[in-house]
């Protein structure tokens, strides 16, 4: 069974930093593309980054990018997402994703950490 | 980036019903859609990818279609369990975009 598991959600102040972890299960991690998507209270789903299995190729939502940076250890089944000079519109629930083998569709979802962006 | 404008934003329909939702792209992305479901504090679900494929355990009543830069998806014989929120994903290109949602309530 696939598993992905998020932690380090948390309440944060506007400017400040956070790291989001979601770690791997039950797959040949090093064989899949990752992604981050999230989602406002109340609003829509929002694609936010991807990370080629290899590490290769890195891809940002331009409402993140030169802000937030994805990265993986393929040896411990893990990617990140650190997040840099939060704002209040990074509010949001962050999933991790994975791809499917053949396309970048998204079967597999972990079940979300909430990141807070509060003064 | 690839806009993905997707309609009726909400609609209200009865149990038994068909209901069809699209999803326009602003450039070509020949069938790389995938259609998503949402309930309420749920993590959404994949129904549908390359367009028209039903994904795992996906009842046949979901069905999609189209190409290039208009897609659809069908709900034939609405049932209960289906009022929720849905969402296209285009996989054409990066960044990836998903619609804005169209909400299915009832009716």
């Amino acid at each position: 069974e696939v598993l992905l598991v998020e932690s380090g959600g948390g309440l944060v102040r506007p400017g400040e930093s956070l790291r989001l972890s979601c770690v791997a299960s039950g797959f040949s991690f090093t064989s899949y593309t990752l992604h981050w998507v999230r989602q406002a209270p109340g609003k829509g789903l929002e694609w936010v980054s991807s990370i080629s299995s290899s590490t290769t190729y890195k891809y940002y939502a331009d409402s993140v990018t030169g802000r937030f940076t994805v990265s993986r250890d393929n040896a411990n089944n893990s990617v990140h997402l650190h997040m840099n000079s939060l704002r209040a519109d990074d509010t949001a629930v962050y999933y991790c994703a994975r791809s499917s083998s053949t396309n970048y569709q998204l079967p597999h979802w972990g079940q979300g950490a909430l990141v807070t962006v509060s003064s | 980036a690839i806009q993905m404008t997707q309609s009726p934003s909400s609609l209200s329909a009865s149990v038994g019903d068909r209901v069809t939702i699209t999803c326009r792209a602003s450039q070509g992305i020949r069938d790389d859609l995938g259609w998503y479901q949402q309930k309420p504090g749920k993590v959404p679900k994949l129904l549908i990818f390359s367009t028209s494929n039903l994904h795992d355990g996906v009842p046949s009543r979901f069905s999609g279609s189209g190409s290039g830069t208009e897609f659809t998806l069908t709900i034939t014989n609405l049932q209960p369990e289906d009022f929720a929120t849905y969402y296209c994903l285009q996989d054409n290109k990066f960044p990836l975009t998903f619609g804005g949602g169209t909400k299915v309530e009832i009716k």
